[in-house]
């Protein structure tokens, strides 16, 4: 069976510090990957958007980078934190249409 | 990607059915109707999708009208580990497409 893989799971990070989440999936093979965040009390965005190993769409332009180094494997970095980049960071896989998510990552940037 | 309309808040008895309805008159002949819910502090979890007939789960069913400008997630008995915040999402056919989440209907089921 399919399984996704995201760590750590809370992180307090200073602001200007570098960044990098990761995220792998098992069981499956070229997988559509996204990574979302969701600010407190608002809704999910989307960050970014992988169909395939290099090929990376970015939805809304910030600080964050996203990288697709392997094919279950996706990194999203920043190389200095703002305080703005609190937030719930999720990662997701999907082979057709269902996705499914990571548990995610709660950054507190101080 | 076809628009959604929502409620953004529901309330639903305990051991009632809670039928959330989801406008998306935009929505291209292509597109399935795909539901998550997001339980709070979790990621969101896939509940049902369908493209022009009715589906059932053992989750959930889902209806959509003949003209699918519009759907209903209904949850036959609902309980309190059902509250979440629910999401509407039409979706392209296909491996490819981006997974849109709108602001979706906050369900809270009451004792």
């Amino acid at each position: 069976s399919q399984t996704i893989h995201q760590w750590p799971a809370t992180l307090v990070q200073p602001v200007g510090s570098p960044l990098s989440l990761e995220c792998t999936v098992e069981g499956t093979s070229n997988p559509n990957l996204y990574w979302y965040r969701q600010a407190a009390g608002r809704g999910l965005q989307l960050l970014f958007y992988s169909v395939g190993i290099g090929q990376i769409s970015s939805e809304v332009p910030q600080n964050l980078s996203a990288s697709r180094p392997q094919d279950r494997q996706f990194i999203l970095s920043s190389k200095k934190l703002l305080l703005s980049d609190s937030g719930f960071y999720l990662c997701a896989w999907s082979v057709g249409r269902k996705a499914f998510f990571g548990q995610g990552t709660r950054l507190t940037v101080v | 990607d076809a628009k959604t309309t929502q409620p953004p808040s529901m309330d639903c008895a305990e051991g009632r059915a809670a039928n959330l309805p989801c406008n998306h008159s935009t929505i291209s002949g292509n597109e399935y109707v795909y539901w998550y819910r997001q339980i709070h502090s979790q990621g969101p979890q896939y509940i049902i999708h369908g493209l022009k007939n009715n589906e059932t789960n053992e989750m959930a069913s889902l209806i959509i009208t003949e003209d699918r400008k519009s759907s209903t997630l209904i949850l036959p008995h609902a309980t309190l580990r059902d509250t979440a915040v629910y999401y509407c999402i039409p979706h392209g056919s296909g491996n490819t497409g981006k997974l849109i989440f709108g602001q979706g209907t906050t369900l809270q089921v009451k004792p």
